[in-house]
């Protein structure tokens, strides 16, 4: 079975731009989560995907946002860049998305912005 | 403000020896732990988890202990090998209010031959 996929693996913006991060989770999963990862924060919860519906939202500012399609595809977006979101942008599926859920992980978007 | 917290950033072992790495938590609704294995260009990968109504788990050479009333965890991996090398994450979560990893800031393990 093959694992998530994020896309693309690198990204490089300038500050006020936009930029729109892709995650395919494992075949048949249905919950999507994201996570953003810094030096300083760690890992920290962006917001979580079932079936369509945005179920759980972390301490993110409204330029932080996402959807989900109905094969359970996500994205992310992140609107106006600032220098402090250059991270590593996680992306984890499982497959009923309960609380005690595996959740596997993806390689990540790394994402600098200048 | 950081509700899972991993004190030691960095832990060398020898090849054979035990390895333990250690999590406190301060939110006493986590009911719920887990532990992650990052390598570097990939992502976290799971490893074991436990549930607070138990102390002890174990799979193969990794076992964790969970102490409630001290809000502790461990991992340990007995033996320790060089491709256990990796950053561990402690992460825990309230499982009847959403699916939201809190995770440690991590532990990077070196297991030298």
């Amino acid at each position: 079975k093959a694992g998530v996929t994020q896309t693309p693996r690198y990204l490089i913006k300038t500050r006020g731009q936009q930029v729109t991060l892709s995650c395919s989770p494992i075949s048949g999963h249905r919950s999507v989560s994201w996570y953003q990862q810094t030096p300083g924060q760690g890992l920290q919860f962006l917001f979580e995907y079932f079936s369509e519906t945005q179920r759980n939202k972390g301490n993110f500012p409204g330029r932080f946002s996402g959807r989900q399609f109905s094969n359970s595809r996500s994205e992310m977006n992140v609107s106006t860049l600032e220098l402090g979101d250059s991270a590593l942008y996680l992306c984890a599926s499982s497959s009923w998305g309960g609380s005690t859920d595996t959740q596997y992980f993806g390689p990540g978007t790394r994402l600098t912005v200048l | 403000d950081q509700q899972v917290k991993q004190n030691s950033p960095s832990l060398s072992v020898q090849e054979g020896r035990i390895s333990i790495l250690n999590c406190d938590y301060t939110n006493s609704m986590f009911d719920y732990f887990l532990w992650y294995k990052k390598y570097p260009a990939e992502g976290p990968t799971f490893l074991i988890s436990i549930s607070s109504i138990k102390d002890k788990n174990e799979d193969g050479r990794f076992t964790v202990f969970l102490n409630k009333s001290a809000k502790h965890l461990s991992l340990h991996i007995v033996p320790s090998q060089p491709g256990d090398s990796a950053v561990y994450f402690c992460a825990a979560i309230v499982s009847n209010s959403g699916y939201a990893l809190n995770f440690g800031k991590g532990t990077s393990l070196l297991v030298t031959p």
